[in-house]
């Protein structure tokens, strides 16, 4: 099984910091996902890559930033950080054509206060 | 762009019943439907998925009908266990373009009861 590992599993961070979210994937997938997990909203995805050098805005991308600087790392980026960013976040990875399968994260909890 | 809807967004049931969990779709473009799990504390898990050629999909206990003519679909858990709660996501996926993602329901959260 592809092994997606996230760090830092937990974070808090103050309002107007920058906080790094990093993910590593190592069964060589071409695409990586980053989605945030709140109550009553599900999965919604915010960044996504093709591989590396490239990043593309899903969802809700306002207030992050994604870089993709190898093919096996995906990092999500606040700038500044505000309190509606406090949430669950899962990056995922998954093969080439639509019918793969994605592997996702054990998930990085992050408060802003 | 594609919405996926779940119903029930949760339900309690008894170990040994079977349950059923509904989900529909906007886009007709979509034609990949995984559905993942997620047990408390735990990251999400492919389960079952179908493609929109076909019709239903068989997985041991699990079952997955596909209607393409109404954009729904329903996932049916047989003999429940205890280890089967969790928060099941239906998801929808397009096949060209820029249709790479996958779009997730808001989830159906069972809980299975000794």
């Amino acid at each position: 099984e592809a092994a997606v590992t996230q760090s830092p599993r937990n974070k808090v961070a103050v309002t107007g910091g920058k906080v790094t979210l990093s993910c590593n994937q190592t069964n060589n997938h071409n695409n990586m996902y980053w989605y945030r997990q709140d109550t009553g909203h599900g999965l919604r995805l915010i960044h996504y890559s093709y591989g590396a050098g490239s990043t593309e805005k899903g969802d809700i991308p306002d207030g992050y930033k994604a870089s993709r600087p190898s093919q096996e790392n995906f990092s999500l980026i606040l700038e500044l950080a505000t309190p509606s960013q406090t949430s669950v976040y899962f990056c995922a990875s998954g093969g080439l054509g639509y019918q793969n399968t994605l592997y996702f994260g054990a998930g990085t909890r992050l408060s802003v206060l | 762009g594609e919405q996926v809807e779940q119903l029930p967004s949760s339900l309690i049931v008894q170990e040994g019943a079977s349950v059923l969990i509904n989900c529909s779709y906007t886009d007709s473009a979509s034609v990949y439907f995984p559905w993942y799990k997620q047990e408390p504390g735990k990251r999400l898990q492919f389960i079952i998925d179908i493609r929109s050629n076909m019709e239903r999909k068989q997985n041991q206990r699990l079952t997955l009908l596909f209607d393409k003519k109404t954009k729904h679909l329903s996932l049916h858990i047989t003999a429940t266990q205890p280890g089967d709660s969790a928060i099941y996501f239906c998801s929808a996926k397009g096949r060209t373009g820029n249709t790479r993602k996958l779009i997730f329901g808001l989830g159906t959260t069972l809980q299975v009861q000794p």
